[in-house]
This record gives structure tokens, C-alpha cells and sequence, in this order.
């Protein structure tokens, strides 16, 4: 069974805080994903990388950056965050190329607020 | 730029009455359309895939290329279907490394 794990629940930073968000897969999975999740708006992607030390930014990266050192650990990071950066983020893992079904595997998710 | 549009943000019926949440998209590739669900305090997960063609949970959806359209049904809707339900989309070329493009959500409520 795949697990994807973010290892913070709940967090509260305070405007202009670096902000780490972490996050770990068990299955091997090249491909992993960052989302940011709010009301009326969806999912909407932050960024996602295919393979270790590759990234691609996603609709909203504006912010954001991340770090793929490890093929089976993905971090987000808020460089200095703000207040419109409250949400709750969630990563996701998938398998690669042909074996893709489209299935992306969910973390908990990660509730940030921003004072 | 591809787009996944739900159009109701909350929709409630009653136990046993049919169910259709609404799924518009743009695109001008070939797309695949899935829908998620998620539970109360649970993760968000895959609920079905229109390329399987199969029935989840009761659930059907059935990709419209003329209208644009992946609307989820459910002839007799239960409450434990009372969930958020997202729409998505992928381009099926194969070069989006998988990921996504969901909609806004659409919560569906189920009263006893």
C-alpha cells in the first residue's frame, strides 16, 4: 500500500518565516507533486518533479520553491511567507511513464497559517 | 491551457434520490478524465478513471467529447457518499509527467 507521509500536521509561522514542509514516499514513485488546496478554488499545482534534482513549477509557483534530493523525499518551501500563503498544501506521488495509470497518491496534508 | 470547470459548489439530496455532479473541461489535446473523492478526515483518493469504463461505489461517468462533459452519477445516492468531490484532468500524450489539473470541487451532501 502506498504511503505518502507530510510530516506536519498543522502549522503556524508568522509573516516573513522561512517555512519547510516536508514530505515522503514509500513506493518508490519518480514522479511527486505539491498542491495547494482551497475553498472554491480546487487543487491547483505548485510545483513537481519527475526524477531526483528535477523540478518543474506548476500553475502557482510564485512564492514557492522546492527541493528533490532524494527520489523519495520532496520538500516545499516558503522562502519568506505571507499571510495569502495560509492553505492547506497537499504532496502527492505517482508511478512513472508507461505504468501511470493517473492515479496520484495523497499525503494527509499539511494546514498552514500565516499570522 | 487546459481547464477543469465544476459547476456547483455544494449539492445536497436526500438517501436514495439520483446524484449527477457536474464536470465541464477545456483542452485541446486528448484528455483523461478521473474523478477524486475525499472523505471526511481522510486523504484524497482516486475514485474512478474514465479510460476503465467501470462502475465504483454505485458511481458511473461517462467522458462526452462533443459537450466537454465527465458528470458523475449515482442513481441512489447513500450517506456515506457524502464527501468533496474533484474532477481532473491529464493530457494523455504522456508528456505531462502525470500530473493533474483538477477542478473547484463540488461537496456533496447526502440527507437521511
Amino acid at each position: 500500500d502506498v504511503k505518502v507521509t507530510q510530516s506536519s500536521r498543522y502549522l503556524v509561522k508568522r509573516t516573513g518565516e522561512k517555512v519547510f514542509l516536508e514530505c515522503v514516499q514509500d513506493m518508490d514513485h519518480e514522479n511527486m507533486f505539491w498542491y495547494r488546496q482551497d475553498p472554491g478554488l480546487g487543487l491547483r499545482l505548485i510545483y513537481f518533479s519527475y526524477d531526483v534534482k528535477m523540478k518543474e513549477k506548476g500553475d502557482i509557483p510564485e512564492g514557492y520553491s522546492v527541493s528533490r534530493e532524494k527520489k523519495e523525499r520532496f520538500s516545499l518551501i516558503l522562502e519568506s511567507a505571507s499571510t495569502n500563503q495560509t492553505s492547506m498544501y497537499l504532496c502527492a506521488s505517482s508511478r512513472p511513464g508507461l505504468t501511470n495509470t493517473g492515479e496520484l497518491f495523497f499525503g494527509e496534508g499539511s494546514r498552514l497559517t500565516v499570522l | 491551457a487546459q481547464r477543469v470547470t465544476q459547476p456547483e459548489k455544494l449539492l445536497s439530496v436526500f438517501k436514495g434520490a439520483p446524484v449527477e455532479l457536474k464536470c465541464n473541461y477545456s483542452y485541446s489535446g486528448s484528455p483523461e478524465l478521473f474523478w477524486y473523492v475525499q472523505y471526511s478526515r481522510q486523504r484524497l483518493q482516486l475514485l474512478l478513471r474514465h479510460i476503465s469504463r467501470e462502475s465504483i461505489k454505485g458511481f458511473t461517468a461517462d467522458l462526452n467529447k462533443g459537450e466537454t462533459s465527465f458528470h458523475l452519477k449515482k442513481p441512489f445516492a447513500q450517506e456515506e457518499d457524502s464527501a468533496m468531490y474533484y474532477c481532473a484532468l491529464r493530457d494523455a500524450g504522456g508528456t505531462s509527467y502525470g500530473k493533474l489539473t483538477f477542478g473547484q470541487g463540488t461537496i456533496l451532501t447526502v440527507h437521511p
